[in-house]
């Protein structure tokens, strides 16, 4: 069946550091791949997806591309701030019969942003 | 426009009682679904609900589950009689259409802890 596998966390970083959180996937055909934001206290936001290879998502400064040929979708930041202090999931779907989808989460990746 | 909402926020019950959980979609979302996540561990899908009816209930761990969405505007999430294991976070989410690429939109989450 289809798993995403994202590095363990707590991540711990400073103010303006440079951030790759890893995701590799398994999947039986072709996903469409999700990064999701859980900041604290509130539900998880969709931060960027993918729908196909070699595509690249990004907002707020971050971005994942699309990589079939590793099954990968590391997400990067060039410099972290103290507001992405946040649960970080990656998330694959792909269409089942009936046309629906259920997305397969990530364990999720905390991150910690010190002044 | 309202995003979607959840209540109770937290629940905290001893094992043997019954709690429902609420989710309120997004207006004009077809598309509703229920997810947990036990401490530190994936996401994991409940259900899904296209208007009134259970499109897929394959993630539902046991009878002592019941979803319901009449009318096909907001749904309940009942278990009866609450266990241990049952305790998590509960989300709901809600979306317009139901491919691959599609958006889900998360509420905050109920945070159940059963004693």
């Amino acid at each position: 069946g289809d798993s995403v596998t994202q590095m363990e966390g707590p991540v711990t970083l400073s103010e303006e550091a440079f951030l790759t959180i890893n995701c590799t996937y398994t999947a039986t055909g072709y996903p469409s791949l999700f990064w999701y934001v859980q900041y604290p206290g509130e539900g998880l936001q969709l931060l960027l997806k993918a729908t196909k290879a070699d595509d690249k998502g990004s907002n707020k400064g971050f971005e994942a591309t699309y990589r079939k040929e590793t099954t990968s979708f590391h997400l990067e930041k060039g410099s972290v701030q103290v507001s992405d202090s946040a649960v970080y999931f990656c998330a694959l779907s792909e269409g089942l019969s009936g046309g629906s989808y259920i997305p397969t989460f990530g364990r999720g990746t905390s991150l910690i942003v010190h002044p | 426009e309202a995003g979607v909402t959840q209540f109770p926020s937290h629940s905290v019950i001893e094992k043997g009682q019954t709690v429902t959980l609420r989710c309120d979609p997004i207006s004009g979302h077809d598309n509703l679904y229920w997810y947990r996540r036990v401490m530190g561990k994936e996401i994991k899908f409940l259900l899904h609900f296209v208007k009134e009816s259970k499109q897929d209930e394959s993630g539902m761990p046991n009878n002592r589950f019941l979803a319901e969405r009449t009318g096909g505007t907001y749904s309940t999430l009942k278990v009866q009689p609450a266990e241990l294991e049952d305790s998590g976070v509960y989300f709901c989410a809600s979306s317009q259409g139901r491919w691959a690429g599609e958006t889900q939109y998360f509420g905050p989450g109920t945070r159940l802890l059963v004693l």
